[in-house]
């Protein structure tokens, strides 16, 4: 167990639709990353938080966005949802956001977009 | 811009037979290198990391990998594969004021009995 909590572990929408996915980081960690893995496209990092502020932009659709709160949760909105945003979610959290902590993931939210 | 080139998106062994997955990068100054591993259905975990100090890394579950910075690789290894291997693995690699790191495809390890 990383101690990184996500919800729902399940989503299934139809297309066009809007969903929430919420992260929870392991206590005391204050940076949060967002990532998108699919068969096709492998493991993209779609966003980054520190302590409340976007900290970093990956490939990150205009339809998504997110947001930390100061409790440090974070959620992934996505909006008009298309086929192709089928996907395993990850969140991921970090002490700081230096580039020598490790990240410790989540078990993710798998998206099914009919 | 950094890369990370995972040679192979499938490995198989047999059981007790050595475990080599490889992993080179391009970068143009020394990188933070990581290994993680997924098993099915769950996130990613941390393996072992190189960010400074000794070349020859040791992590969890019996791996460890050596960073050759002539060679930009970073390869995982397991002198005798046990059939819970069986996983996917990752390479990551961060460097200067990059705080996200890039990840490579992933490599597929099947263990055979």
């Amino acid at each position: 167990d990383s101690g990184v909590t996500q919800t729902p572990k399940h989503l299934i929408t139809a297309t066009g639709q809007r969903v929430t996915l919420r992260c929870s980081p392991r206590s005391g960690d204050l940076s949060v990353y967002w990532y998108q893995q699919s068969l096709d496209q492998g493991l993209q990092f779609l966003i980054q938080y520190y302590n409340g502020e976007e900290r970093a932009k990956g490939n990150i659709l205009e339809r998504f966005s997110a947001q930390q709160f100061p409790d440090l949760h974070s959620e992934l909105n996505l909006s008009s949802l298309e086929l192709g945003d089928s996907a395993l979610y990850f969140c991921a959290s970090s002490l700081r956001d230096t580039n020598y902590n490790e990240q410790f993931f989540g078990p993710g939210t798998r998206l099914t977009v009919l | 811009a950094q890369s990370v080139t995972q040679l192979g998106s499938h490995v198989s062994v047999s059981e007790g037979a050595l475990v080599l997955l490889r992993c080179n990068y391009s970068s143009s100054v020394p990188p933070y290198l990581f290994w993680y591993v997924q098993y099915p259905n769950q996130g990613l975990q941390l393996l072992l990391k190189y960010t400074t100090g000794a070349t020859l890394v040791k992590g969890i579950n019996g791996f460890e990998a050596e960073f050759k910075k002539s060679e930009t690789s970073f390869h995982l290894t397991k002198p005798s594969a046990h059939m819970s291997d069986a996983a996917e693995y990752f390479c990551a690699v961060s460097r200067g004021g990059s705080y996200i790191p890039t990840f490579g495809r992933g490599t597929s390890l099947i263990v055979h009995p």
